[in-house]
């Protein structure tokens, strides 16, 4: 079946440590997406790709870092410098082909926690 | 500044109702209107695309309005079952926004018996 798997669903991270979140599609779909939610305060995009090698910042990138090597990955590493890590993070992706309607695919996220 | 308000308080209804559930925004020119349904501890799944230039979108018991003079739109679910209890998301596509979607923080929904 099409879809996008994030790994691990959970992940406990150890102060002044970096850990990588997983995010695998295989929809064929250019665009990917990683968003970050917290309670109350809804989906709140960390950072964006349309192509591969090639990524943009969101609205709350600092202490975050992406890479786009393959069509199909697009990992998140959570910095050290990222004060306030515990969230649930979401990875989505869309196709930019026909119109420009198309929905978002979202994986079924994974839960950071600070140890 | 930019905003996009969906009501925070959970809407709890009886079985077989209607549930309307509303999405407001400002200062926003959406081309684009996504609504989306998340179960808890899991992602998003879309429900329904309405364009600016489309007054109401339905889907089976899912109904959409978008009014771009009140900037708002409407999302009702007729002959509402337990099953549609969830948060539903709604989701801006901006013209010249980069082909990103702004989420609101989304209103849960409770059907009960």
């Amino acid at each position: 079946d099409g879809g996008i798997t994030q790994s691990p669903k959970y992940l406990f991270r150890k102060e002044g440590q970096n850990v990588t979140l997983s995010c695998e599609q295989n929809l064929n779909h250019d665009a990917m997406y990683w968003y970050r939610q917290d309670p109350g305060q809804g989906l709140r995009l960390i950072y964006y790709s349309q192509i591969v090698n090639d990524f943009q910042k969101g609205d709350i990138a600092e202490g975050y870092s992406v890479s786009r090597e393959k069509k199909e990955s697009f990992p998140l590493t959570v910095t050290s410098a990222q004060k306030n890590p515990t969230a649930f993070y979401l990875c989505a992706s869309r196709s930019l082909l026909g119109e420009r309607n198309q929905p978002q695919h979202f994986g079924d996220g994974t839960r950071l926690s600070i140890l | 500044s930019q905003k996009i308000e969906q009501n925070s308080e959970a809407l709890n209804i009886q079985e077989g109702k209607t549930a309307t559930l509303t999405c407001n925004y400002t200062n926003y020119s959406p081309a684009y209107l996504q609504w989306y349904r998340q179960d808890p501890g899991r992602g998003p799944v879309f429900l329904l695309l309405i364009r600016e230039n489309e007054k109401e979108k339905r889907k089976e018991r899912l109904k959409v309005t978008f009014d771009t003079t009140l900037k708002q739109s409407l999302f009702h679910i007729t002959a509402s079952q337990p099953a549609d209890s969830a948060t539903y998301l709604c989701a801006l596509d901006i013209t010249g926004g980069g082909n990103k979607l702004t989420f609101g923080t989304g209103t849960q929904l409770k059907v009960e018996l």
